[in-house]
């Protein structure tokens, strides 16, 4: 019952690799993002995606590409990893009220990101 | 520019007290809303309490009081009748703007610690 999955929940891999993170959700929300927490726990936006176009996309190395196949769904994934891509990755999704302010976020569990 | 600022890196409280974690933003925009995110050792980001620029009252939900000073640019989380279960981080953050586009911009945290 999930409300925000993300899968893997730990990803070990060496420099250099491709991987991809998956992320969906089941709250009916039309807005999903991805969030970066580096290792002092330091939250940043990294893409926001509204209705799958992108609406958002941060000062991001294009290493990282975001796809958005429907609404429910957010996926990162990433190219040529380097050491500092290092990091937990968190993806989160809301449903936007033209005008409001509280657009209110929820997050899933984080995937861990380790690059050898 | 928008920032946010959380000067408690640690703070101990003893359970059953209360203990007030503080935040500070700052923004020129006149619509915002402000946040309180808390993330356990387990890592998942849970939503708390939600204040909005505009509203009048201070926000509560259950244990959780937003204590907002609009004038002051603050939003201070209160925790009543602390629990064990309430240590972890916890993250104040801030989306502005009175469109529908705008991401969450995070403090650095506050680690709260609940001694029995």
């Amino acid at each position: 019952d999930t409300a925000v999955s993300q899968t893997p929940k730990y990803l070990v891999t060496q420099m250099g690799n491709d991987k991809s993170i998956k992320c969906e959700q089941n709250l009916g929300h039309d807005t999903m993002y991805w969030y970066k927490q580096d290792s002092k726990k330091f939250l940043k936006i990294m893409f926001s995606y509204n209705n799958k176009e992108l609406i958002i996309n941060e000062t991001v190395p294009n290493r990282f590409s975001p796809k958005s196949p429907d609404k429910a769904h957010l996926n990162l994934h990433i190219n040529s990893l380097e050491l500092g891509d290092s990091a937990v990755y968190f993806c989160a999704s809301s449903l936007l009220t033209e005008g409001a302010a509280k657009n209110i976020q929820y997050f899933g569990a984080g995937t861990r990101l380790s690059v050898l | 520019a928008q920032k946010i600022t959380q000067t408690q890196p640690g703070m101990f409280v003893q359970e059953k007290e209360a203990v007030t974690l503080d935040c500070t933003y700052d923004t020129s925009d006149p619509s915002y809303g402000l946040f309180w995110y808390k993330q356990p050792s387990s890592g998942e980001m849970i939503f708390l309490i939600y204040q909005g620029s505009y509203d009048q009252q201070n926000a509560t939900e259950g244990r959780y009081s937003l204590n907002f000073q609009k004038a002051r640019k603050s939003a201070n989380l209160v925790i009543s009748a602390s629990q064990l279960g309430d240590s972890a981080m916890y993250f104040c953050a801030m989306r502005f703007g009175g469109g529908s586009q705008g991401n969450l911009i995070f403090g650095k945290g506050t680690k709260l610690s609940v001694k029995p």
